[in-house]
């Protein structure tokens, strides 16, 4: 199974602060990346698919980057609605997998 | 706008079988593109996959769950349903299916139902 891990798994920032938030993959998966969005009680959103695209709807703070076994999920102002919990998830194979989680805290 | 629902009882006791079904409106899965797939959350912690099937009736599970996974599909009621067999307390969670377009991920999601295992 491809391993992905996350960091931080907590990160503290304030409104229009710029954060940027790691997923590691212990293989490459190309591009097949995506990075969702949860805030509690609510099911994940996706934001980011193949690792740079953004869905349709999402805000343009937020952006993706990477390639192989290495990337990053960036917000680049902080909104209030902003503060959830981020996963990013590879589908280049199957088991697919999920990072355990980054929680963005209000600082 | 697509939407789908996750439906099934929510409290099951050990050792018996979990079953969920999950029932997609304003839209299909019944393409090429799409897949059917069931994600689990236990109370606090993260995401896990649990399986995913094809409109044609592949499917692709997760080992971890040592082969106690089916999932199936009805795509004249576009319905799809998942069955977890001899359950434990670890099972509980919140089950959410989702479609997944290929290349792009998990792109909609029922609200979740919470399961809970418990005699």
């Amino acid at each position: 199974d491809i391993q992905m891990t996350q960091s931080p798994s907590t990160l503290s920032a304030s409104v229009g602060d710029r954060v940027t938030i790691t997923c590691r993959a212990s293989q490459s998966i190309s591009s097949w990346l995506a990075w969702y969005q949860q805030k509690p009680g609510k099911a994940p959103h996706l934001l980011i698919y193949k690792a740079s695209s953004l869905e349709s709807g999402v805000p343009s703070t937020f952006s993706g980057s990477g390639s192989g076994t290495e990337f990053t999920l960036t917000i680049s102002s902080l909104q209030p609605d902003d503060f959830a919990t981020y996963y990013c998830q590879q589908y280049n194979s199957f088991p697919y997998t999920f990072g355990q989680g980054t929680k963005l805290e209000i600082k | 706008q697509l939407q789908l629902q996750e439906s099934g009882p929510g409290l099951v006791k050990p050792s018996e079988t979990l079953s969920l079904t999950c029932t997609v409106s304003g839209g299909s899965i019944s393409s090429s593109s799409y897949y059917g797939g069931w994600i689990r959350q236990p109370p606090g912690k993260g995401l896990e996959w649990i399986g995913s099937i094809y409109y044609s009736g592949s499917t692709y599970y997760n080992p971890s769950l040592k082969g106690r996974v089916t999932i199936s599909i009805d795509t004249s009621k576009s319905q799809f349903s998942l069955n977890l067999s001899a359950v434990t307390a670890a099972d509980t969670a919140v089950y959410y299916c989702a479609r997944h377009q290929y290349g792009i991920g998990f792109d909609n999601w029922g609200q979740g139902t919470l399961v809970t295992v418990s005699s």
